[in-house]
């Protein structure tokens, strides 16, 4: 069975601070790795990893793929409030139409 | 920008009444999803669809029928809606390796 595992299941912090959130995967023929921020709202779209070692870089945020060790990080550095969110990731197996397995999330709170 | 629009933000219903859920997505996506989301389990496919016609179960399609008869329009089916099926909704499509998911709809059975 597929599986997506998250740690730690939330977060307190304070501005400024650097965090790292994990997820571990089981899934057999693997594809991709996606990772989401989900406010309010319906979640958005932050990264996707295919290959490991390789980093990917959005302002602040960063995330890497060990595919060896099945597993992903996401750091935030110099967090702010704005950051607060749970944050989700998605495995995609090698299967027809394109299915996610995700995991149950990290909620992050930044405190000012 | 792809939009991914779904009729509710919010739906209250009584047990055992015939649910409808909508999404509609403009960007002629093939593949089409319903997820519920819940604390502390993420999110879950009930069931999706690769093309007009064509439905897969997810991981958890038992209460639940999908319908997808225009390529733009896939909708959730809850036949007699239960309170233990209180939950976000989310729809989704899919292209390029990224899935664009809709608002949600919070739905509560009571």
């Amino acid at each position: 069975e597929d599986k997506v595992v998250q740690s730690p299941l939330s977060l307190v912090v304070h501005e400024g601070d650097t965090v790292t959130l994990n997820c571990s995967y089981e899934v057999t023929n693997f594809r991709s790795l996606l990772w989401y921020k989900q406010e309010k709202k319906a979640p958005t779209f932050l990264f996707m990893l295919t290959s490991s070692g390789i980093e990917k870089k959005s302002g602040r945020l960063s995330s890497i793929l060990d595919k060896k060790e099945l597993f992903s990080i996401l750091n935030i550095t110099a967090t702010q409030t704005g950051d607060s969110a749970i944050y989700l990731c998605a495995v995609g197996p090698m299967e027809y139409g394109n299915k996610l397995v995700f995991g149950a999330g990290t909620i992050l709170r930044v405190k000012s | 920008d792809v939009k991914v629009t779904q009729s509710s933000r919010y739906l209250v219903k009584r047990t055992g009444e015939k649910v409808f859920l909508e999404c509609v997505q403009d960007m002629d996506h093939e593949n089409m999803f319903w997820y519920r989301q819940d604390p502390g389990l993420g999110l879950r496919l009930i069931y999706f669809s690769y093309d007009v016609k064509m439905k897969e179960k997810g991981d958890i399609p038992e209460g639940y029928s999908v319908s997808r008869e225009k390529k733009e329009r896939f909708s959730l089916i809850l036949e007699s809606a239960s309170t233990n099926q209180t939950s976000m909704y989310l729809c989704a499509s899919f292209s390029d390796n990224e899935q664009f998911f809709g608002p949600g709809t919070r739905l509560t059975v009571l």
